[in-house]
């Protein structure tokens, strides 16, 4: 696509159940990364994809989270049993490649996840 | 391993004034890419400007400039002739191939009219 594409926009869920958030790449970029936004905050690091390498998972903050990446295309950022302190804004980033030349990232528009 | 550094957790000029967003950084790399990302209330991160560390001209990009110092490891942002619509949060982020992006904490700028 033409951009970086979240769904859903906005979710809010019940404390204790498990959600997706999907994250659709621009086409042909390697690299993907999912971040994490409170409220007039910095971008707390989760996760990043390249290529076929093995994710770097080393900011997902426990076990209840977790992420994939299909086809090197598509990816879903999962939480289960949720909780208040998950509430956020979820950002996800696709580059064309990690960190170097063209490093670019562009950014989907977010999942606003409140639990209640 | 790298770092980086925003010091201003907030400022607020006057529409039509200019304003200076500092960033500093870490790294023991010689050729890297430094960026300056604008996030405003609507909350998409855009880019704004890019330098790319082996070259010694400062980056522009219409009433947005940096000012590189790689010696002193500093990459500041100046706005001349701030707008209403630069009210946003502002990231600068630090790229390197061997690297993910690295970022600041960002600096709150409020354009007052």
């Amino acid at each position: 696509g033409a951009g970086v594409s979240q769904s859903p926009s906005n979710k809010v869920t019940e404390k204790g159940k498990d959600v997706e958030l999907r994250c659709d790449p621009i086409s042909g970029h390697t690299a993907l990364y999912w971040y994490r936004q409170s409220l007039g905050q910095g971008l707390e690091f989760l996760i990043y994809f390249q290529g076929n390498s093995a994710p770097d998972k080393s900011g997902l903050p426990s076990d209840r989270f977790s992420a994939e990446r299909t086809g090197g295309s598509v990816s879903t950022l999962t939480i289960q049993r949720t909780q208040q302190e998950d509430s956020a804004v979820y950002l996800c980033a696709s580059s064309l490649r990690l960190g170097g030349l063209n490093t670019e990232a562009f950014f989907g528009q977010g999942t606003r996840l409140t639990v209640v | 391993a790298q770092t980086v550094t925003q010091s201003q957790p907030e400022m607020s000029v006057q529409e039509a004034e200019t304003v200076t967003l500092s960033c500093t950084y870490d790294t023991s790399e010689s050729n890297y890419y430094l960026f300056w990302y604008k996030q405003p209330p609507s909350r998409q991160m855009i880019l704004v400007i890019r330098q790319e560390a082996y070259k010694q001209q400062n980056a522009t990009e219409n009433r947005f400039s940096v000012n590189f110092q790689k010696a002193a490891k500093s990459f500041s942002l100046k706005i001349s002739d701030s707008q209403l619509g630069d009210t946003a949060m502002y990231f600068c982020a630090f790229g390197h191939s061997n690297y993910q992006l690295i970022w600041g904490a960002g600096t709150k700028l409020i354009i007052k009219p």
